[in-house]
């Protein structure tokens, strides 16, 4: 059974840079035609999906997104991270990870999720 | 604005069927890209209900089903329990927005 789990502060300044980790477990990050994702969702509200990332590092990002958005891997620790710089409140949200059945382009295994508040 | 346009709220009262719609575009649904439904229980994460715009993974009961026609897909949910009051996602691929994973603003299902 796959795990996902998000790791990161939960509280960033305005203008910073908010960086998560998401550790799988019970499986390797770099077996089958997975990507990788992260999708996020402010309180009250839905979802958004961010962008995701093969193991070979290739990446697709939301395009509203895209200019802040750094998605990489580290296939050795079996993570997958991301950066989004520039942050202001409008980022504040809980940030999921999800494996990505990209083949089918759907999210079949969701970690817990992380609050991540942007405020100084 | 979401890409995919769901009703904000449904209800039902128990063991009733209710229908939770989502509408999509030329460049997504329209485009015959699947659709796919999540679940998401208060304060947990979003569960995969539907993909494939039918196929129910391991362990989600029958009462739940989905469909897809033109520009549309419906989620059903049959003999309503008190345990299914929760938000509903559809998601779909945007052919139009290089890569994208779009998703519906959600639907609160209220068990009456």
């Amino acid at each position: 059974q796959v795990q996902l789990q998000e790791s990161g502060p939960g509280l960033v300044k305005p203008s910073q840079t908010l960086s998560l980790t998401c550790t799988v477990s019970g499986g390797s990050i770099s077996s089958g035609s997975y990507y990788w994702s992260w999708i996020r969702q402010p309180a009250g509200k839905g979802l958004e999906w961010i962008g995701r990332i093969y193991t070979s590092g290739s990446t697709n990002y939301n395009p509203s997104l895209k200019s802040r958005v750094t998605i990489s891997v580290d296939t050795s620790k079996n993570q997958f991270s991301l950066k989004l710089s520039s942050v202001t409140a409008a980022d504040t949200a809980v940030y999921y990870c999800a494996r990505d059945v990209g083949a089918y382009n759907y999210f079949d295994y969701w970690g817990q999720g992380t609050l991540v508040t942007v405020s100084s | 604005q979401s890409v995919l346009t769901q009703p904000p709220s449904v209800s039902g009262a128990p063991g009733q069927r209710v229908t939770i719609s989502c509408v999509g575009s030329s460049s997504n649904i329209g485009a015959g890209y699947d659709v796919h439904w999540y679940q998401q229980l208060p304060g947990t994460a979003p569960k995969l209900l539907i993909y494939g715009n039918s196929n129910r993974p391991s362990g989600v009961p029958d009462r739940f089903s989905g469909s897809k026609s033109g520009t549309s897909a419906s989620l059903a949910i049959t003999g309503l329990q008190a345990e299914d009051e929760a938000a509903y996602y559809c998601q779909s691929y945007d052919s139009s927005l290089s890569g994208s994973r779009v998703f519906g603003g959600g639907t609160k299902l209220t068990v009456l």
